[in-house]
């Protein structure tokens, strides 16, 4: 199995742009796509990005995916940051034998 | 719409069973497979167990297998998670999820439930 390691903690003021990066610990990060997921205090995760870079319908563009592959890590990117983008933010991956979840990031938008 | 509905939580003793449900509606619930994932008090997920749609197969996560089952009942849209000899570190929201695609699994989740709590202590 591998792993996949998130920052614990992002922070950054309205309006501006953040990136959080998932590190994959073995294998390649791009041979298996890569979701992101949001989970507001006190509710279920939503889905805000599949397969790399897709976006889920209601889902606006400011919120996007991408994948490096020089460090073998993923990154969700918002811009025009918003006080309800606030919440916890989990990179997933399937490896067609596992569902493993990164560690989660917190998002501080003060 | 599509919507998920958990139950069954509540608070047991190490060692005893708790039997989880989920209720779908808004989709044609036979068509996909479909997840249990949780979540530890102030920690993160981990996937637990996921059931083919047509029930046929199921997969365990290494910590839950053996003492977990997973089912599904297509004539009733509905799913369960059977939980056998619990552990404190059992304890968390347990999340109904369906796999977003039909027929296969494409890997992630495109629709939660909020999840039901299962408290195990000693």
């Amino acid at each position: 199995n591998f792993l996949l390691t998130q920052p614990h903690s992002v922070s950054q003021s309205p309006g501006k742009t953040i990136s959080i990066s998932c590190t994959r610990s073995s294998g390649s990060i791009a041979s298996n796509y890569v979701q992101w997921y949001q989970q507001r205090p006190g509710s279920a995760p939503t889905p805000v990005i599949y397969e790399h870079h897709q976006r889920p319908s209601g889902v606006p563009y400011r919120v996007s995916g991408s994948v490096d592959r020089s460090s073998n890590s993923a990154s969700l990117t918002i811009s025009g940051l918003e006080t309800a983008d606030e919440g916890d933010y989990y990179c997933q991956s399937y490896d067609g034998s596992n569902w493993v979840f990164g560690g989660g990031t917190k998002l501080i938008v003060l | 719409q599509v919507q998920v509905v958990e139950s069954g939580g509540g608070v047991v003793q190490t060692g005893r069973s708790l039997r989880l449900s989920c209720a779908a509606s808004g989709f044609t619930f036979s068509n996909y497979a479909m997840h249990w994932v949780r979540q530890a008090p102030g920690k993160g997920l981990e996937w637990v167990a996921v059931i083919w749609y047509h029930g046929g197969n199921e997969k365990y996560a290494d910590s839950v297998k053996g003492r977990f089952t997973i089912s599904r009942d297509n004539s009733k849209n509905s799913l369960n998670l059977q939980m056998n000899n619990l552990r404190v570190d059992d304890t968390a929201v347990y999340y109904c999820a369906r796999d977003s695609v039909p027929y296969s699994f494409s890997g992630w989740f495109d629709s939660w439930g909020q999840g039901t709590l299962v408290t195990v202590s000693s």
